[in-house]
């Protein structure tokens, strides 16, 4: 079953903007990583945050965990036209023959 | 240099069809996968190997299958393609199987006629 929710489905924002996206998931996890895709490439790595922090800071990129809540937020500050792409959360049950499940995404524009 | 390398990165083909679409990482990384993606951008497990050691296989068609000649290489061959098997097919590898950053490749785009 699928483990994350992100939300919203799609953003629009102008530059200079902040974007917030959420994550919801449903069973325990190890770690959460949010990941980035342009269109027609592969994801790239963003930020991972272990289930025992609570918030994780790279660059313009913030990451907050709720675990009680089985909640993550991704906020990107003062975005960039070069923002534009699609979010994914990932969970990590940290368990062997386990994968990185994936949520929906969520397709952020950010126009000049 | 290209990490995780894909190939080919765009396949159009007829039904009934076999292909192959093969990876390799230079990452010398222990843990590869494949991962479909539909059309709605949703990404789904399909299959990981540890050293070449098949480790998961989600609920995919037996006319996938994956073959890991070593740890480097994981390629994903498939038989009497089907219309619904249109998708981006990405390869991944990670140094920890099950745990930490997945590094991807650019994905093949499997179009099915």
């Amino acid at each position: 079953s699928q483990q994350g929710e992100e939300d919203p489905q799609a953003l629009s924002i102008q530059e200079g903007e902040n974007a917030t996206m959420n994550c919801s998931y449903k069973t325990s996890i190890n770690n959460l990583q949010w990941y980035r895709q342009n269109s027609g490439r592969g994801l790239v790595h963003l930020i991972l945050i272990r289930s025992n922090e609570r918030e994780k800071h790279s660059g313009r990129l913030r990451v907050t965990l709720d675990t009680s809540k089985k909640s993550s937020s991704l906020l990107i500050t003062a975005s960039r036209a070069a923002d534009t792409a699609s979010y994914f959360c990932a969970t990590d049950a940290g368990q062997a023959g386990t994968a990185l499940i994936f949520g929906k995404g969520t397709t952020l524009s950010v126009s000049s | 240099d290209t990490a995780v390398s894909q190939t080919p990165k765009y396949l159009v083909t007829q039904m009934g069809n076999d292909k192959s679409i093969k990876c390799e990482q230079n990452l010398g990384h222990d843990t590869m996968y494949w991962y479909k993606q539909d059309s709605k951008k949703f990404l789904k497990i399909m299959f990981s190997y540890n050293n070449k050691e098949l480790i998961i296989n989600e609920t995919v068609p037996n006319r996938f299958s994956p073959k890991s000649p070593d740890k480097a290489h994981l390629n994903l061959h498939i038989n009497s393609l089907e219309l619904g098997d249109s998708a981006v097919y990405f390869c991944a590898s990670s140094p920890v199987q099950g745990r930490g950053e997945l590094f991807f490749g650019e994905g093949s785009r499997l179009t099915v006629l």
